[in-house]
């Protein structure tokens, strides 16, 4: 139980283009979603939490109109990069977690953006 | 502000041997700790997670302890396999909206 699923797993796109990215919570109902930004061989920096039904909260750092996070109902979670520059290619990764347990997150298995 | 650190940062080990990784961090304050790992282009598996009240725990060959006081967390594996290897990152949930914290990872290389 408590897989949380991500599309796509890889995507390329052009310069200023609009890359939307979903999170899923496929067997539970996930209260809160996290969405995680790493380069490469670093650590995990949190961008964002977001509640269902909420707007979401932004880590100090990150552009809230330049990542559109929109969290319309339990099980899914949407991170939009609008815009996309070079510098935004990076493995993103989401995690949710259920009512019954705030304290465990579950994590997607993460989608590379490439921006050309 | 919440800061987590792991050493060391990279790892090589012939096989068998058993090791040790090691993460730190700055405020005691936290609802708990996992370690996670994670192979190359891909997600994160949690591993363990230890409750700020637990002072380890064990899953086969790993083993988990937290000392809260100290802000110290260490990862024993036993009788290492190359299958082992990959980057094992610690993360500690604290704060308001119970937000994991992640270190910079330990990439293991076990050598057959």
């Amino acid at each position: 139980g408590a897989v949380v699923s991500q599309h796509p797993s890889r995507v390329i796109c052009k310069s200023g283009t609009s890359v939307k990215i979903e999170c899923r919570s496929l067997d539970f109902q996930a209260t809160t979603m996290f969405w995680y930004r790493q380069f490469p061989k670093k650590s995990l920096m949190l961008m964002a939490t977001s509640n269902e039904g909420s707007k979401a909260t932004y880590e100090q750092g990150v552009e809230k109109d330049k990542f559109l996070i929109n969290h319309a109902s339990l099980t899914l979670s949407t991170l939009t990069v609008t815009s996309a520059h070079p510098e935004d290619s990076s493995f993103y990764i989401c995690s949710a977690s259920g009512v019954w347990s705030t304290d465990t997150q579950y994590f997607g298995p993460g989608t590379r953006l490439t921006v050309l | 502000k919440q800061e987590v650190t792991q050493i060391p940062a990279a790892l090589s080990v012939p096989e068998g041997e058993n090791l040790v990784l090691n993460c730190s961090f700055t405020d005691s304050a936290i609802y708990n700790l996992q370690w996670f790992r994670q192979d190359p282009g891909k997600g994160l598996t949690s591993l363990l997670l230890i409750q700020s009240s637990q002072r380890e725990q064990t899953s086969g060959r790993l083993n988990a302890s937290l000392d809260k006081s100290s802000g110290r967390s260490t990862l024993y594996i036993a009788a290492s396999q190359p299958g082992d290897s990959a980057t094992y990152l610690c993360a500690v949930s604290s704060g308001s909206a119970r937000q994991l914290t992640f270190g910079s990872g330990t990439q293991l290389t076990v050598l057959p």
